[in-house]
């Protein structure tokens, strides 16, 4: 059964940078699809962006171009979402999620990471 | 960008009823959208996949249609534990996208 855990919770000033990591555990990780989400206080879900690791190549969401950085290490089968330039708008819980379907970049999303509540502060 | 509307923002029934949820896409996006469940303080729990089959574990009493456009989350004979948000999400183009969500309660 896959797992996926996730770093603890962040508390950053606004204008730093804040890395998530997530952890996979009993399952194939490198052809799954590890994608980001995040959801603002009481509001919706976003994708932020994701990553093969057999590919090795990350994809963004528009609007987080230029500030976000998705990588994976194989060999501990972790992800990782660094976010840029922290705003008080980017305070959210940052989920990481697996997508169903393997080979598939953004697909349906069937395991998730418990969340890691990021705040930026001022 | 893909814009998902769901509807109603709010739904409320009886213990025992039926829910009906509905998701339309501004563009088509085939039968590329999936269903989730989200409870206070928890992840989304995938529901549906491919607009109408169920993930793995989840009962029967979920079923989801539609395709194109216009997509439809049924809840028959409601149970306590299904009182939660719903969102709707499509997979057919970059980026994925979410619906705003439902938030279903007890009437």
């Amino acid at each position: 059964q896959v797992q996926l855990v996730q770093s603890g919770t962040e508390v950053k000033k606004s204008g730093s940078s804040v890395k998530v990591s997530c952890k996979a555990s009993g399952g194939s990780f490198r052809t799954y699809a590890i994608n980001w989400v995040r959801q603002a206080p009481g509001q919706g879900l976003e994708w932020v962006g994701g990553i093969i690791s057999f590919f090795g190549t990350p994809i963004y969401a528009q609007n987080f171009q230029g500030r976000v950085t998705i990588n994976a290490d194989e060999s501990t089968s972790t992800a990782y979402m660094e976010l840029t330039g922290l705003r008080f708008e980017d305070t959210a819980v940052y989920y990481c999620a697996r997508g169903l379907t393997p080979n598939h970049y953004y697909h349906a999303m069937d395991v998730w990471g418990q969340g890691t509540t990021v705040t930026v502060s001022s | 960008e893909i814009l998902m509307t769901q509807s109603p923002g709010t739904l409320s029934v009886s213990p025992g009823g039926r829910a009906t949820l509905s998701c339309r896409a501004s563009q088509g996006v085939a039968t590329n959208l999936a269903w989730y469940q989200q409870k206070p303080g928890l992840p989304p729990r995938l529901l549906i996949y491919g607009a109408s089959t169920r993930a793995a574990g989840i009962p029967a009493r979920f079923s989801g249609s539609g395709s194109g456009t216009e997509f439809t989350l049924t809840i028959s004979s409601l149970q306590s534990e299904d009182f939660a948000g719903y969102y709707c999400q499509q997979y057919n183009n970059w980026p994925p996208t979410f619906g705003q969500g439902t938030n279903l309660e007890i009437k």
